[in-house]
């Protein structure tokens, strides 16, 4: 079975704070991505990287950075955290040929107060 | 740039009768359309796809869904509804070139009466 770990299930940070969200998948897909979870707004793309240490900015990249420095691994970056970014962060990751599905993690329910 | 609406936040529907949830596509060349399906507090899981060829595509837990191009509509079906498929459903279109990006609909909440 395909898995994708998110390395925590609930987080609450401090207003300011830098805060690492770190997802890790076993497929070898060369895909990765993170989506931000809003309810009535869906699913929105904040980064998504091809290959590694290569990334691409989604529909909603202000406040974030990502990085991938090994194929399995992909993690996202709030640089100084606001409460507007409370949300669930929800991790993916597929094969580069369009016509796969992603696979996703458990999602990070992250807080900051 | 491609796009995907589901017309409607929520769908109710009474336990075994027939389900539909419905979602309509914009995408330039040819679609690679998906659902998925989420539970309380869990990421996604994947429910079925539709590449190419029969317009009717099976997937998990009887679910299937319905391509029909002249009206853009890959709409999620199931003959018995269950009071367990209650959750929340997506439709995602993949583009086929570039980087490939997915773009999801807002989300259906399937909410099955007993």
């Amino acid at each position: 079975d395909v898995k994708v770990t998110q390395s925590s299930r609930y987080l609450v940070k401090r207003t300011g704070e830098k805060v690492f969200l770190e997802c890790v998948q076993d497929m070898d897909h060369e895909n990765m991505f993170w989506y931000r979870q809003d309810p009535g707004l869906g699913l929105r793309l904040i980064y998504f990287s091809y290959d590694v240490k290569m990334k691409e900015k989604g529909d909603i990249p202000e406040g974030y950075s990502v990085s991938r420095e090994k194929k399995e691994r992909f993690s996202l970056i709030l640089e100084s955290a606001s409460t507007n970014q409370t949300s669930m962060y929800l991790c993916a990751s597929s094969f580069r040929t369009p016509n796969t599905e992603a696979f996703f993690g458990q999602g990070t329910r992250l807080t900051v107060v | 740039a491609q796009s995907v609406a589901q017309p409607e936040d929520q769908v109710n529907v009474a336990e075994g009768n027939p389900l539909t949830v419905k979602c309509t596509y914009s995408v330039s060349g040819n679609p690679y359309l998906f659902w998925y399906v989420q539970y309380p507090n869990r990421g996604l899981q994947f429910l079925l796809k539709y590449i190419t060829g029969d317009n009717l595509v099976k997937g998990s837990y009887g679910f299937e869904a319905e391509f029909n191009k002249s009206q853009t509509s890959f709409h999620l079906k199931k003959p018995s509804a269950l009071v367990s498929d209650s959750a929340l459903y997506f439709c995602a279109v993949r583009e086929s070139g570039g980087y490939q990006k997915v773009t999801f609909g807002t989300g259906t909440k399937l909410q099955v009466i007993p």
